[in-house]
């Protein structure tokens, strides 16, 4: 079955660590993105991808990074320059058809990782 | 990047219609209107989307206005399954085609 596998589902870390969350698509799209959710608020862009090799800041990227070597694959890293790491984290795909991204299409979003940072 | 603007919450009944309401007042001629739903501790679900014309498929129709500067998302019969954050979104076309949240309409269907 096509779909997006965001991996772990929870994870821990002490605070001054560096974590790296997994996000994995078969769907064949070229448009990634990561989200940021904190409790009973909407969804905030991080970073997102067109392209292999190719990514752009969102709206707080600060203290994150991420790489797109691969066209399935888009992992984000939440270095321990974010002051409020512990969020829900969300990564989405979307198709991408002749080259241009299209918004006659829909985003698909993976289950999410909830980090927590003790 | 244009701005949509809903109710923090609405109630329904279940098995009765529900019309959940979005303004988007600076909504440019290339931008498609999406919606999209988030049940708790899961990832946003696709439900719909239009650019002109009124949508419609096996979750919900999409009413959009003729000037377009806001739509509706109907379920035409609501379920429990159904209670959830309901999020209109404007996704212009160009290089970015960003998805950009707002805050979403919270509504509870009672049984």
């Amino acid at each position: 079955d096509g779909g997006i596998t965001q991996s772990p589902k929870y994870l821990f870390r002490k605070e001054g660590q560096n974590v790296t969350l997994s996000c994995e698509q078969n769907l064949n799209h070229d448009a990634m993105y990561w989200y940021r959710q904190d409790p009973g608020q909407g969804l905030r862009l991080i970073y997102y991808s067109q392209i292999v090799n190719d990514f752009q800041k969102g709206d707080i990227a600060e203290g994150y990074s991420v790489s797109r070597e691969k066209k399935e694959s888009f992992p984000l890293t939440v270095t321990s320059a974010q002051k409020n790491p512990t969020a829900f984290y969300l990564c989405a795909s979307s198709f991408r058809p002749s080259g241009h991204l299209d918004p006659n299409t829909e985003a698909f979003f993976g289950q999410g990782t909830r980090l927590t940072v003790v | 990047d244009a701005k949509t603007t809903q109710p923090n919450s609405m109630e329904s009944n279940e098995e009765e219609p529900v019309h959940l309401p979005c303004n988007h007042s600076t909504i440019s001629g290339t931008d498609y209107i999406h919606w999209y739903r988030q049940l708790p501790s899961q990832g946003p679900e696709y439900v719909i989307h239009g650019l002109t014309s009124n949508v419609n498929n096996r979750m919900a129709s999409l009413a959009i206005a003729e000037d377009r500067k806001s739509s509706t998302l109907i379920l035409h019969r609501a379920t429990l399954r159904d209670a959830a954050v309901y999020y209109c979104i404007l996704r212009g076309g160009g290089a970015t085609n960003k998805l950009i949240f707002g805050t979403g309409t919270l509504l509870a269907v009672q049984p």
